[in-house]
C-alpha cells in the first residue's frame, strides 16, 4: 500500500464539467507535487507546495487550480478542460522540497 | 535548460542476462540521482538513489554514477520477466531550490 493515496483513480469528464482530484499523504512529508504524464512524454511538473505554500507553478493553464489546505492534503480542481488534458495525473510527496519523491498511484483522466 | 536524456528503447534483454540502462544529464552541478520503475498503467516506484561517484548495489540492482562524464546507469542482474517496465532516471542539481528533473524513460523488455 502506497503512502500517497489518490482519488478517484479514474475520471471521465466532459469539457464543461468541474471536478477535483484528491491526494493524501501519510508519510509526514512537507512537500507535495502534481505531475502530469501523457503518452510518450516525460513527467511534467505542474505544481509544488512546500509547507502548504505554492513554490512552483510551471506555466500551467488556469483551468487547473491546485489547493493545499495542509501538508497532508492536496487537491487539483479541474474545469473546462480540453481533450488534450487527458493524461495520468500523479500526486507525489517528499520530506522536503526536491528530496526523494514518492508517487501516488495516479488518477487517469479522460476528457470527452 | 537542464536536461536528462535516456534512450526510449525498447531495450530487449534475454531472461537471466544483465540489463544495462543509461542516463546522461546536462547540469554538471547535479548532486542527486534517482531510478524509478514504472509498470504500464502504474505510477513510478523508487528503486534506488545515488549521490556519490561509483557503484551502489541493492539486491539485483546496481546504480553507477560517473559525475565527470555526467552519466548514471542502472544494471539489473539475472533479469526476470517481472523487470519488464519503463525505467525513469531523475536528477537533482545541488542547489537547495533546484527541482528534480525526470528523463523520458527507457522501456525494458525481458525476453522469457
Amino acid at each position: 500500500e502506497t503512502g500517497v493515496t489518490q482519488t478517484p483513480r479514474h475520471l471521465v469528464m466532459g469539457m464543461t464539467n468541474k471536478k477535483s482530484l484528491k491526494c493524501e499523504q501519510h508519510l509526514g512529508h512537507n512537500a507535495m507535487y502534481w505531475y502530469k504524464q501523457s503518452a510518450k512524454k516525460p513527467l511534467e511538473l505542474m505544481f509544488v507546495y512546500n509547507f502548504k505554500e505554492q513554490t512552483e507553478n510551471n506555466s500551467v493553464p488556469s483551468r487547473f487550480s491546485p489547493e493545499c489546505p495542509n501538508s497532508s492534503h492536496l487537491f487539483l480542481h479541474l474545469h473546462t478542460l480540453q481533450p488534450e488534458d487527458s493524461a495520468l495525473y500523479l500526486c507525489a510527496s517528499s520530506q522536503g522540497y526536491s528530496y526523494t519523491i514518492y508517487f501516488g498511484e495516479g488518477s487517469w483522466l479522460t476528457v470527452v | 535548460q537542464k536536461e536528462v536524456e535516456q534512450n526510449s528503447g525498447p531495450l530487449s534483454v534475454p531472461e537471466g542476462a544483465i540489463a544495462s540502462l543509461n542516463c546522461t544529464y546536462s547540469d554538471r552541478g547535479s548532486q542527486s540521482f534517482f531510478w524509478y520503475r514504472q509498470y504500464s498503467g502504474k505510477s513510478p516506484e523508487l528503486i534506488m538513489f545515488i549521490y556519490s561517484n561509483g557503484d551502489k548495489e541493492d539486491g539485483r540492482f546496481t546504480a553507477q554514477l560517473n559525475k565527470a562524464s555526467q552519466y548514471v546507469s542502472l544494471l539489473i542482474r539475472d533479469s526476470q520477466p517481472s523487470d519488464s517496465a519503463t525505467y525513469l532516471c531523475a536528477v537533482k542539481a545541488g542547489n537547495r531550490d533546484d527541482k528534480i528533473i525526470f528523463g523520458k524513460g527507457t522501456r525494458l523488455h525481458i525476453l522469457p
